[in-house]
């Protein structure tokens, strides 16, 4: 009954340090997507997985890296932070293609980069 | 890029009364979707209209869709207090093949 879980829910970095954010689901859903929310901007797309070992770029996604080795989990790496990935991070999942499917989100991972 | 805009970016209401909400998009579109999300929480799917759609209900919702002005609206009736949320439209990117959000409506409805 979990659905979407993303950890942690706060996080505090500074610049220059690697981090990972975890998004796990247990629907077995084929496609997860990371967004970032920041005020002015809304929601953008960071990048998307449509099944295991297939992951693709979205609108913003220099300084990040993803990976999927398994299907329930789409961790997302800030490999060198910096303050302008201080953000709030939502994962999210659906069914197929999110054209037709709606997504569902988790609870999101607040990240401050100091 | 932006797919959807809406507008206003804020409203405030009482309860009782009826909140719309509007999103225009600039590319063509299999569907529409609507979200809300709570202060601090992630999005929660409130709705889908395909393109060959006019309008949709699911409770106090009532969603249409006018293909050609590329325009979308999202009507919560009798609105409440546990309404207050941002309400956000998501479409199809052309560049992607991924839902694209718009930057919300804050909706605050007073009791």
């Amino acid at each position: 009954d979990a659905g979407i879980t993303q950890s942690p829910r706060y996080k505090i970095t500074e610049t220059g340090r690697q981090v990972t954010l975890m998004c796990h689901q247990t629907w077995s859903h084929s496609y997860m997507f990371w967004y970032r929310q920041d005020l002015g901007h809304g929601l953008r797309l960071i990048y998307y997985s449509a099944a295991a070992d297939i992951t693709d770029k979205g609108e913003v996604p220099d300084g990040y890296v993803v990976s999927r080795s398994k299907t329930e989990n789409f961790p997302l790496t800030l490999e060198s932070a910096t303050r302008s990935q201080t953000s709030v991070y939502f994962c999210a999942s659906s069914i197929g293609g999110a054209g037709d499917e709606k997504l569902f989100f988790g609870s999101g991972t607040q990240l401050s980069v100091l | 890029s932006q797919q959807g805009e809406e507008d206003p970016q804020a409203l405030s209401i009482q309860e009782g009364e009826n909140a719309t909400m509007n999103c225009s998009y600039k590319t063509s579109i299999n569907n529409l979707q609507w979200y809300r999300q709570n202060s601090g929480r992630g999005l929660v799917h409130l709705i889908l209209i395909r393109s060959n759609e006019r309008e949709k209900h699911s409770g106090r919702l009532r969603v249409t869709l006018d293909t050609s002005k590329k325009s979308s609206s999202l009507l919560i009736t009798a609105s409440r207090a546990a309404d207050t949320a941002s309400y956000f439209c998501a479409s199809m990117n052309s560049g992607y093949s991924t839902l694209t959000f718009g930057k919300g409506t804050m909706l605050l409805v007073s009791p």
